[in-house]
């Protein structure tokens, strides 16, 4: 079964900084699917950038961008230039290449943004 | 274009009463899953159901909880007998069929109060 580690509960940075959340997966496929999402205080869940696995260009999505580094199982977020408004809890979640096969989320990170 | 609509946002049951759920997916989605949050933890898959059919519980409590997703109609999460550990946040989803790039499209949310 695949698994999704954060190994970050929290994190915090000055708005305007720079600010990187890890993640780790497990997984015996090579092919598949990875997703950042965004829970903010509302408690929706925001969809904030994905990475297929066979493309090796690191996903972009304004100040949004990751490291995935395939061999290492590694899938971190960079966010640029923080903002009051990316306080939330960030899941990374993966899933499988065939089918419409469930997302296995990782536990979170909650970022905080300092004024 | 609607998106994944969750009723109620809020839900307060006695223990021992019963708790529906109710999902209707962003139209042209055929795949819904449902997710439950406990507090300060990450997203736990339940079950994924395409119409009248289940394809994955394997995240259903083997007892008091059922769900369907019928022809017509929206997707119910039933919790029968409800005791103060049911207390949650429970999450529908919703995806395309054959894009599993796509991720889902996540609805606001139930949050489930047992006194």
């Amino acid at each position: 079964a695949q698994t999704v580690t954060q190994s970050q509960p929290e994190m915090s940075v000055q708005e305007a900084e720079t600010v990187t959340l890890s993640c780790t997966y497990d997984t015996s496929e090579s092919d598949y699917y990875l997703f950042w999402y965004k829970q903010p205080p509302s408690r929706q869940m925001i969809l904030v950038i994905r990475q297929e696995a066979y493309k090796q260009q690191n996903a972009t999505e304004n100040r949004f961008s990751v490291n995935f580094q395939k061999a290492a199982k590694s899938f971190s977020l960079k966010i640029s230039d923080s903002q009051l408004g990316d306080a939330a809890m960030y899941f990374c979640a993966y899933r499988g290449y065939f089918g419409n096969e469930k997302l296995t989320f990782g536990t979170g990170t909650r970022l905080t943004i300092i004024p | 274009n609607a998106g994944v609509m969750q009723n109620p946002r809020h839900l307060v049951r006695r223990r021992g009463q019963e708790a529906r759920l109710r999902c209707s997916p962003m139209k042209g989605h055929s795949h819904v899953y449902w997710y439950r949050q406990l507090p300060e933890e990450g997203l736990k898959f339940m079950v994924y159901l395409q119409k009248e059919n289940i394809i994955d519980e394997s995240g259903m409590p083997k007892e008091r909880f059922s769900a369907e997703f019928p022809k017509e109609g929206p997707s119910i999460l039933r919790i029968q007998q409800v005791v103060r550990g049911d207390s949650a946040a429970y999450f529908c989803a919703s995806s395309p069929q054959g894009q599993p790039n796509y991720g889902y499209t996540f609805g606001s949310g139930t949050r489930l109060t047992v006194v």
